[in-house]
């Protein structure tokens, strides 16, 4: 299993970009990358998938680069809404036994 | 669709104690997933089930027993309860398509005492 290194905690102000960076040095070639965000007391929400590249939803952007050892979540304007933990995962999409490693994830404060 | 539900939301045992967890999801998933989560940690896996009739070990799978009983339903059973158990258990489940990803449910917070 491919493992991640992520910040454990970050401060931002509303209406800044935050981009969250995750190291997965060891990553295999049926890897994808998955991000979720977590608020207190409820369960995690998935945020957005990439294999490589860059991925964007309505939620955030996912920058990969070519070798694939790290990738950055990118949140446009944060609110005091975003304050959550985000979770970085690598694990294989086709391996439906797959234990995703949920780290300690790193820890957003939006401050106003 | 309600999604994953989880039952009860909240437990208090002594120890020595047994009870099961329940869990249940209405997206029709063939993957269902147990995770325990202790403050300021990760999740740590329990127990999944990749298909109906499947069950397998994770991380973390001491004092801890699983029944898939059918499609919809993933229970998680202590038999006899310890305070190292004291945590959140959020179950997840996954259609088990390739890139697909985990759904969970809202936890059921456990104290044991």
């Amino acid at each position: 299993l491919a493992k991640t290194t992520q910040p454990i905690s970050m401060d931002s102000y509303e209406g800044q970009e935050v981009n969250i960076t995750c190291s997965h040095n060891n990553i295999a070639t049926n890897d994808y990358i998955t991000w979720y965000q977590q608020f207190p007391s409820q369960g995690p929400r998935f945020i957005i998938q990439g294999y490589k590249t860059k991925v964007t939803n309505e939620v955030a952007s996912l920058f990969i680069p070519a070798d694939r050892k790290s990738s950055t979540l990118s949140l446009p304007r944060v609110s005091l809404s975003d304050t959550a933990v985000y979770y970085c995962l690598v694990g294989d999409m086709w391996d439906y036994g797959q234990n995703f490693v949920f780290g300690p994830g790193t820890r957003l404060s939006v401050l106003p | 669709n309600a999604g994953v539900t989880q039952t009860p939301k909240f437990q208090v045992l002594k120890t020595g104690q047994s009870m099961t967890l329940q869990c249940a999801q209405d997206m029709n998933h063939n993957s269902m997933y147990w995770y325990r989560q202790d403050p300021g940690m990760g999740l740590r896996l329990i127990y999944y089930s990749a298909s109906e009739g499947t069950t397998d070990k994770g991380e973390v799978p001491n004092g801890y027993n699983v029944s898939r009983l059918n499609k919809r339903e993933f229970s998680l059973r202590l038999e006899s309860a310890a305070p190292s158990q004291t945590s959140v258990y959020f179950c997840a489940s996954r259609p088990g398509a390739a890139g697909e990803t985990q759904y969970f449910g809202p936890g059921t917070r456990l104290l044991v005492l």
